[in-house]
């Protein structure tokens, strides 16, 4: 089994500095590792994936995290946010495999502001 | 990536009717479904997995008779939740699977907000 583990509830930021949103996960097999991010009132969208390979993901919208296996952690990053980067982020993983469940962390609210 | 859709986007319902919400895969093949459901400001909860052509695997907790799965086609799964109440009032979502050796990834409809008077 794995569990996700994001311990920033809310992350409030001006609109162009430098955001980084945590996610800790934990597991006794190997994991491909996601970040979702969630506007209201609508379903989540891909923002990257780990799955093996380069343990830096870079995604849509200026993201990217980085995954590190001794730290168990994979943190979202993006140089400079916009207003419209405002969202619930989702961290989640997944025990490597076909069509295996996916495992959320409980979110993390990105507040920008001018 | 996969684009899922569901229907409808929003119900309102009377309690102890119910309400069948659709999931359609429109430009893949999906042999695997997930069911969520969310609470206001929580997380996405698992309830099921939905394989087509075959019953559903149902999470722990979550009544199999009370959240009817159909996943009749590679293309449609259906959640019913049959004699709804106040407390079913909840967002649901589906996603589908890529199921691809190595390319595991999961792709989200825009849910359904479901209110149960």
């Amino acid at each position: 089994a794995q569990s996700v583990t994001q311990l920033d509830s809310q992350v409030p930021v001006f609109e162009e500095a430098p955001v980084e949103l945590r996610c800790n996960y934990s597991s006794s097999v190997s994991v491909y590792l996601f970040w979702y991010v969630q506007y209201p009132n609508q379903g989540l969208q891909l923002l990257l994936k780990y799955l093996s390979g380069s343990t830096l993901v870079k995604g849509i919208n200026g993201f990217e995290a980085e995954f590190n296996k001794s730290q168990t952690s994979f943190h979202l990053r993006k140089p400079s946010v916009h207003i419209s980067d405002t969202a619930e982020y989702f961290c989640a993983v997944s025990g490597a495999g076909t069509a295996s469940k996916l495992t959320f962390g409980t979110g993390t609210r990105l507040q920008v502001t001018l | 990536g996969a684009v899922v859709s569901q229907h409808p986007s929003w119900v309102i319902c009377k309690s102890g009717t119910s309400v069948k919400i659709e999931c359609r895969s429109l430009d893949f093949q999906a042999t695997t479904m997930f069911w969520y459901r969310q609470f206001p400001k929580q997380s996405l909860m698992l309830m099921a997995t939905s394989n087509e052509g075959s019953k559903a695997t149902y999470e722990q907790g979550v009544e199999k008779d009370k959240f009817l799965i159909n996943h009749a086609s590679l293309t449609l799964s259906t959640l019913t939740v049959t004699s709804a109440h106040p407390e079913d009032s909840s967002f649901y979502i589906c996603s589908v699977s890529s199921g691809a050796v190595g390319t595991d990834t999961q792709y989200f409809g825009p849910g359904t907000r479901l209110t149960v008077l």
